[in-house]
């Protein structure tokens, strides 16, 4: 299995600031024959399903803000979000979905 | 629109064989390209990928549940099975079914509790 590592488990971020999550895997998810990283970004908000932000690492699924962008390649990633707003309070995952599909442990995003 | 829902047991019995069934609608699991999976999620923890069939019946499954899954479909019906072997407590989770790799549709979920 590819083991997914999130960081940190929990942030605190004031309103209209910038959250950083990182996510690391224990190998490289990076398919050099079309030089695309399987990694993916979710949001699950409380007693809901998780949604889509982020594939290939870096393109954002279609209705989702630009406050929300992607950024890394093999086995560093991170999801970055800016002008914090009230909504984007929720947990949020990485998934590599290279091999099998393993998710990251989740971060969860509050209000400072 | 794509619209997956998840049907099956509330309870089961530890040792039990627990069968889910997804109905989907709105994309049909013949088109070149489309997978349908499960992903499961314990009671305030984190997301488990579990399996994942694709139109062309290839199955994919996840290497510490293998021995215990098994995933197929029903093209006619636009339904995908999952069946898990020797349920445990330790399995009691919301069992979402998914559409996409990774999965940018998701059912509402089914809380599966294992107790005897």
């Amino acid at each position: 299995d590819i083991v997914m590592t999130q960081s940190p488990d929990s942030l605190p971020v004031s309103l209209g600031g910038r959250a950083t999550i990182n996510c690391k895997s224990s190998q490289s998810v990076l398919d050099s024959s079309n030089n695309k990283n399987y990694l993916a970004w979710y949001q699950q908000r409380p007693g809901q399903p998780p949604k889509l932000l982020i594939y290939w690492a870096s393109t954002r699924e279609s209705g989702v803000p630009d406050r929300f962008s992607g950024s890394g390649s093999g086995t560093d990633f991170t999801l970055t979000i800016s002008n914090l707003q009230a909504e984007d309070v929720a947990v949020y995952y990485c998934q590599q979905y290279y091999s099998s599909g393993t998710f990251g442990q989740g971060t969860k995003l509050e209000i400072k | 629109q794509i619209t997956l829902k998840e049907s099956g047991p509330t309870l089961v019995k530890p040792t039990q064989t627990l069968t889910l069934t997804c109905t989907f609608s709105g994309f049909s699991l013949s088109t070149s390209g489309v997978g349908v999976g499960w992903i499961r999620q314990p009671p305030g923890k984190a997301l488990e990928w579990l399996a994942l069939i694709y139109w062309d019946d290839d199955r994919r499954y996840s290497p510490s549940l293998k021995s215990r899954l098994t995933i197929t479909k029903d093209t006619s019906k636009n339904q995908v099975v999952l069946t898990m072997t020797n349920m445990d407590p330790v399995d009691t989770a919301t069992y979402y079914c998914t559409h996409g790799a990774p999965p940018s549709y998701w059912g509402q979920g089914t809380l599966v509790t294992v107790s005897s």
